[in-house]
């Protein structure tokens, strides 16, 4: 029973491209969550999301981050023109259902470096 | 809006000695309240949580927890640190998980 797979594990773009960061939740868990963490500042939330729907947004920044869940494939996070303060761990978590208040199991992360 | 304050940034620690790292939360309504560890270079796992009942909870590796209601807190406690405990400790409460800063543990020989 594979974890929680977060793809890539690190990546590295150069100011103004696009990151996409990728999360395959756990078999069965349809309840996905992006968490970015930086160094010094624990893990902050950023969205909460189940398929094809955004639950909770209210941790994204307004301009340049978007996130998905569909109906097929794994859940993106994507953040266009990415500057330096965009680099970070981001970790993505999923959960059942009917265990969404019963902790999360966490993927790898993905490390991205912005130069 | 809930908030999770961990008061230790840093903790180091002789092999042997008594750990305990505080954690204070801030939530009006039923909170379930988790601990987890990250080691060096690793992703999050669960150490231990408490949803309701004995407000010690036992966790794995060792670890255990007091929920005190009156006073907001879920301290983390172990008798006897290792080497191997050496990593990030997050408090956390739902929910979506909000997570406190994190203490990083140094365990030396």
């Amino acid at each position: 029973n594979a974890g929680v797979m977060q793809n890539p594990r690190h990546l590295v773009r150069r100011r103004g491209q696009e990151a996409r960061l990728r999360c395959s939740p756990m078999k069965g868990h349809s309840h996905v969550y992006w968490y970015r963490q930086l160094p010094e500042e624990g893990l902050k939330f950023m969205v909460y999301l189940q398929k094809e729907n955004i639950i909770d947004e209210s941790g994204m920044p307004k301009e340049r981050f978007s996130a998905e869940f569909p109906k097929e494939g794994p859940s993106i996070l994507r953040i266009q023109q990415v500057v330096r303060g965009d680099s970070a761990a981001y970790f993505c978590a999923s959960s059942p259902p009917s265990a969404a208040n019963y902790g999360y199991t966490f993927g790898s992360g993905t490390r991205l470096t912005v130069v | 809006a809930q908030s999770v304050s961990q008061h230790n940034h840093h903790v180091i620690l002789s092999e042997a000695a008594s750990l305990e790292l505080g954690c204070n939360y801030s939530y009006g309504g039923t909170v379930n309240l988790f601990w987890y560890v990250q080691y060096p270079g690793q992703h999050l796992q669960l150490l231990l949580k408490y949803f309701s009942g004995d407000p010690l909870v036992k966790g794995i590796k060792g670890f255990e927890a007091e929920f005190i209601k009156s006073k907001f807190s879920f301290n983390l406690r172990k008798p006897s640190v290792q080497w191997s405990d050496t990593a990030e400790y997050f408090c956390a409460v739902t929910t979506p998980l909000v997570f406190g800063k994190g203490t990083r543990l140094s365990v030396i020989a």
